[in-house]
């Protein structure tokens, strides 16, 4: 299985610090995505990397990828409130996509 | 553009009932698929569509779990009968055509308790 591990399970910071979130899988890919989901809500995708690419940034979000280790980081600048959200790495290959269990960030006001 | 549609957004059912759920994805979107989120955990991919042929069904409890996607567009997930641990959250989620360049996009999700 290509599921990718987040760590840490849950994270708690104050607003307007920074979120590092981290995602470990365990075979080869073509991309890997990261998806945000409120409680009780769907999935709402934040950003993709292709497996030939080693950073992507969209907005506050900046994303990093290390093939070699099999790797990937989330980091959120200058949290928000709004930010409060479980997010989930996706590792997809042949159009077949797989989560991790996610990351719990809380950014308390 | 319409989002992916599901519906019931809830349902509460007693075991060994049987229960369906709809989902219509973007127009255009041949490939589509329903995840299986138990509560805390992660969505596990049970069945995936390629317009109406399933490409891989390899997680699908096949003894009581089944779907169909008849004429390529909205597809529908049956469980019969439900057993305690079929209670989670079940996501539909559609993607065009090729590769996902742009991330799949997801249903709100139908909530299915069993008691």
């Amino acid at each position: 299985s290509q599921q990718g591990e987040e760590d840490p399970q849950a994270l708690s910071i104050q607003e307007g610090e920074n979120a590092t979130m981290n995602c470990s899988y365990k075979t080869s890919i073509n991309n890997l995505q990261w998806y945000r989901q409120n409680s009780g809500r769907g999935l709402v995708h934040l950003i993709l990397i292709r497996s030939n690419e080693r950073e992507k940034h969209s907005g506050r979000l900046r994303v990093t990828l290390d093939t070699s280790k099999k790797s990937s980081s989330l980091l959120i600048t200058a949290s928000r409130a709004a930010d409060t959200a479980s997010y989930f790495c996706a590792t997809s290959r042949n159009n077949d996509m797989r989560f991790g269990a996610g990351t719990r960030l809380t950014v308390k006001p | 553009e319409a989002g992916v549609a599901q519906s019931p957004r809830y349902k509460i059912i007693e075991k060994r009932q049987s229960v369906a759920f709809w989902c219509n994805p973007i127009s255009g979107h041949a490939t589509l698929y329903w995840y299986q989120q138990i509560l805390g955990q992660g969505p596990k991919l049970l069945i995936q569509f390629q317009n109406n042929g399933v490409v891989d069904d390899s997680q699908l409890p096949k003894d009581r779990f089944s779907a169909e996607r008849l004429k390529g567009v909205d597809s529908t997930l049956k469980i019969q009968p439900a057993k305690l641990e079929d209670s989670a959250v079940y996501l539909c989620a559609s993607s065009p055509p090729g590769q996902v360049w742009y991330g799949y996009t997801f249903g709100s999700g139908t909530r299915l308790t069993v008691v």
